[in-house]
This record gives structure tokens, sequence and C-alpha cells, in this order.
């Protein structure tokens, strides 16, 4: 068990439906990171917040949006969905910001099945 | 820009028998290299990384790479798989400064009984 979890562990939806993904990272990690796995594109890095703001974006959709609360919980938004978008959401967490110097620990994941 | 290659998406090798997984990287900064694991229907575990200093690394469950600058390479080994090993590893490139991870594609491994 890494500490960080990741609600729901399913979700079924229909294509132009809108969901919400929800992490909350280990206690005391500041950054979250959210990555998408998908068999066509693999692992790839949507955006990471650290402390409530943003730091960077990767390959992360305009229909797609996050934040990170004052508790540090962190929600992904993904609107207009489309069948490309089935794919396992990780959340991962870390202590600082740079993952470079620290160890970045991930959630179980959430399985979105677009329909 | 960084890339990570995994040369074998699928590799299988016998219980006991040398594990030998290819990475290649590309990075125009000096790169910091991760190898994670993931088991069926869990998330990615870090397996060890290389950020400076000793080019051999080791890692958790056995596991060692080594860091080849003039290779761009950070192969992953194991003397003797073991069944437990079965699962897919995934090698992942940042740089200073970079606050992401990029990943490989990932090589599934089957250990054979």
């Amino acid at each position: 068990d890494s500490g960080v979890t990741q609600t729901p562990k399913h979700l079924i939806t229909a294509t132009g439906q809108r969901v919400t993904l929800r992490c909350s990272p280990r206690s005391g990690d500041l950054s979250v990171y959210w990555y998408q796995q998908s068999l066509d594109q693999g692992l790839q890095f949507l955006i990471q917040y650290y402390n409530g703001e943003e730091r960077a974006k990767g390959n992360i959709l305009e229909r797609f949006s996050a934040q990170q609360f004052p508790d540090l919980h962190s929600e992904l938004n993904l609107s207009s969905l489309e069948l490309g978008d089935s794919a396992l959401y990780f959340c991962a967490s870390s202590v600082d910001q740079d993952p470079s110097y620290n160890e970045q620990f991930f959630g179980p994941g959430t399985r979105l099945t677009v329909l | 820009a960084q890339s990570v290659t995994q040369l074998g998406s699928h590799v299988s090798v016998s219980e006991g028998a040398l594990v030998l997984l290819r990475c290649n990287y590309s990075s125009s900064v000096p790169p910091y290299l991760f190898w994670y694991v993931q088991y069926p229907n869990q998330g990615l575990q870090l397996l060890l990384k290389y950020t400076t200093g000793a080019t051999l690394v080791k890692g958790i469950n056995g596991f060692e790479a080594e860091f080849k600058k003039s290779e761009t390479s950070f192969h992953l080994t194991k003397p003797s798989a073991h069944m437990s090993d079965a699962a897919e590893y995934f090698c992942a490139v940042s740089g200073a400064g970079s606050y992401q991870l990029t990943f490989g594609k990932g090589t599934k491994l089957s250990v054979i009984p």
C-alpha cells in the first residue's frame, strides 16, 4: 500500500459525459501528479500540482482539468468524454515538487471506460 | 525533450535465469533515471533510481541497473528470476528542474517455471 488513495476504482460512462476522479496523496506529500495509461499511448504525464498551485502540464487535453484543494487532495475532471479517453488514470504524490529527488508514490488507479 | 525506448515489449525467462530488460534514453540535460514495476491491477512501485554518483544502482527485490552515459542506456538486471518477478517494468527519465517523468512503453516480463 503506497498510501495514495484514488476513487472510484472503476468508472463506466457514456460519450459526451463528464466525470471527476479523486486522489488523496500520502500524508505529508505536497505534490500530486496525474498520469494516463492507455494501450496505444502508454503512460503519459498529464499535470502536476504542488501545494495547491499548478506546476507543470504535460499532454493534457483542453477537455481535462485538475485542481488541488487546501487539504491537498486533488481532482481530475474529464468532460465531453470520447471513446479514446478510456484508460487507467493514476495519481502519484511526492514530498517535494522535483521528482528527480523525490520518489513518486503511485495510487492504484481509476479505470475509466467510455461506452 | 526527453524520451525513453524500451527494447522488447515482452520478455520471457525461465525461473532461475538472468533477467535483462533494456532501456535507452534521450535527454538534453543530465538525466535522472528510474525503473518502476507494475503488478497486475496495481499502481507503479519504484524499483531503483539513478540521480548522481555511482553508476551501478541497486534496488529492491535483487534488481540492479547500470547507467552508461556513452551508450545512453540504463538496463535492468537480476541474476536469477523468480516467479514473483512476473510483472510489467517501466523505465523513466527526468532531468534537473523537470517536474515530470517520461516513461517508456513498458516491458512485460513472464517467468516460466
